[in-house]
């Protein structure tokens, strides 16, 4: 079965500094993966997502992921963050009967 | 930005009341979800759809129903509502004929049972 895993419940970086959010995964196939934000009391917005072609995708809010076949990982990035990053993030990927499966989430704190 | 609405935002309602959340989207997509996910936690699927008159229950067993009689429209309904259905719940919909197809998210309806 397709899976994503978020080894990370909680990451803090300080701001300006570079954050990762790390997604790892397990699919047979070609992967599609994806990345989505939630800010409180909010649904979840769509980042970025990975098809095919560039290892390195740029998305929304100046996040970017990077693909990597060999260490099956698609972590989210940042060169510098903003406070207003703060915020449950999720990856996530479909599965052969079209359902899609998101990790666990990890919450993102900037600390000013 | 995607366009798909859900109502109500928020809802208090007292234990045995029956209940519906509704969810449209004008995007024409064919498939449409229902997510659960209590505050700050992971998203478990309750319900989905492949398209008009289809309905099927997601990993996580639910006591909502949904039904989809029109494209647009995928309302989620509790006949008797109890303290344990107390969470957020979030609308998905995306187009169909390519996995890699983004799905976009309604603002969620959050829901308590006192």
């Amino acid at each position: 079965a397709q899976s994503v895993a978020q080894p990370e419940d909680q990451v803090n970086v300080a701001e300006g500094n570079p954050l990762t959010v790390k997604c790892t995964y397990s699919v047979s196939g070609n992967p599609y993966l994806f990345w989505y934000v939630q800010y409180p009391n909010r649904g979840l917005q769509f980042l970025l997502k990975y098809i095919t072609g560039d290892n390195l995708v740029k998305g929304s809010y100046g996040f970017e992921a990077e693909f990597n076949k060999s260490q099956t990982s698609f972590h989210l990035k940042k060169p510098s963050a903003l406070v207003s990053d703060s915020a449950l993030y999720f990856c996530a990927t479909p599965q052969r009967d079209d359902k899609i499966i998101f990790g666990k989430g990890t919450r993102l704190h900037i600390l000013p | 930005e995607a366009d798909i609405y859900q109502t109500p935002r928020y809802l208090v309602i007292g234990t045995g009341k029956k209940i519906t959340l509704e969810c449209s989207q004008t995007m024409g997509h064919d498939k449409m979800y229902w997510y659960q996910q209590d505050p700050g936690m992971e998203l478990h699927l309750i319900h989905y759809s492949y398209g008009v008159n289809s309905t099927e229950k997601g990993d996580l067993s639910s006591e909502s129903t949904v039904s989809r009689i029109r494209t647009e429209h995928f309302p989620l309904t509790l006949e008797s509502a109890r303290p344990s259905h107390t969470s957020q719940y979030l609308c998905a919909s995306r187009m169909a004929g390519f996995s890699g197809n983004t799905i976009y998210f309604g603002e969620g309806s959050w829901l308590t049972v006192v």
